[in-house]
């Protein structure tokens, strides 16, 4: 089954302890991308690769990294998470075709104390 | 400038009955993609349609039909014959060429869509 699959779904942790979101697809895409979702603001880009070893920052992407060293995986990082990145965590993917829609992992609800 | 805009918050449905949720774009991009997507409580985005800018006839994907009306820059999303199931939040998102990724989605605010019995 093609999908995009992100690990945790569900995040409580504190102020400044590093964190890793996991996400891996199955469908060779070469298009990977964080959103973060909040409430009255839809979803906002945090980082995106166009293929391995390259990424790029996205709309909002201070407080965050991430690598590309896999085709497939494409993991969010943040090295000291403050409470204003509590939030609802998408990665996406799709391929670089121009009507190719990206397809969404399940998400992952980070609350930062 | 908002790129994507959704007017309405919220909108109520009876079921069965048709609705049109609401989407206007800014863009300066000749070439450019909408897409509407489903997020129902859950929490996953599902997406529902696509329509490209040099599309000539508007899109249709099941009981999901977009009212593609590019001059005045509107992509409205049309359900026919609501489903109780259709409640959820509505995201309507643009993909420009131009953009510094290519394949970036700029997402509107949403609307929650709720279907009455």
């Amino acid at each position: 089954e093609a999908q995009v699959t992100q690990n945790p779904r569900y995040l409580i942790t504190v102020t400044g302890k590093k964190l890793t979101v996991t996400c891996s697809q199955n469908m060779n895409h070469e298009y990977m991308s964080w959103y973060r979702q909040d409430p009255g603001l839809g979803l906002r880009q945090i980082y995106y690769s166009m293929n391995v070893e390259v990424t790029d920052k996205g709309d909002v992407p201070e407080g965050y990294k991430v690598s590309r060293k896999e085709k497939r995986n494409f993991p969010l990082i943040l090295e000291s998470p403050s409470p204003n990145q509590t939030s609802l965590y998408f990665c996406a993917s799709s391929g670089l075709a121009g009507r190719e829609t990206q397809y969404f992992g399940p998400g992952t609800r980070l609350l930062v104390l | 400038a908002q790129k994507i805009t959704q007017t309405q918050p919220g909108m109520f449905v009876q079921e069965k009955e048709a609705v049109t949720l609401d989407c206007t774009y800014d863009t300066s991009d000749p070439s450019y993609g909408l897409f509407w997507y489903k997020q129902p409580s859950s929490g996953e985005m599902i997406f529902l349609i696509y329509q490209g800018s040099y599309d000539q006839q508007n899109a249709t994907e099941g009981r999901y039909s977009l009212n593609f009306q590019k001059a005045r820059k509107s992509a409205n999303l049309v359900i026919s014959a609501s489903q109780l199931g259709d409640s959820a939040m509505y995201f309507c998102a643009m993909r420009e060429a131009i953009s510094g990724s290519a394949r970036q989605l700029t997402f509107g605010s949403g609307t929650q869509l709720t279907v009455l019995p």
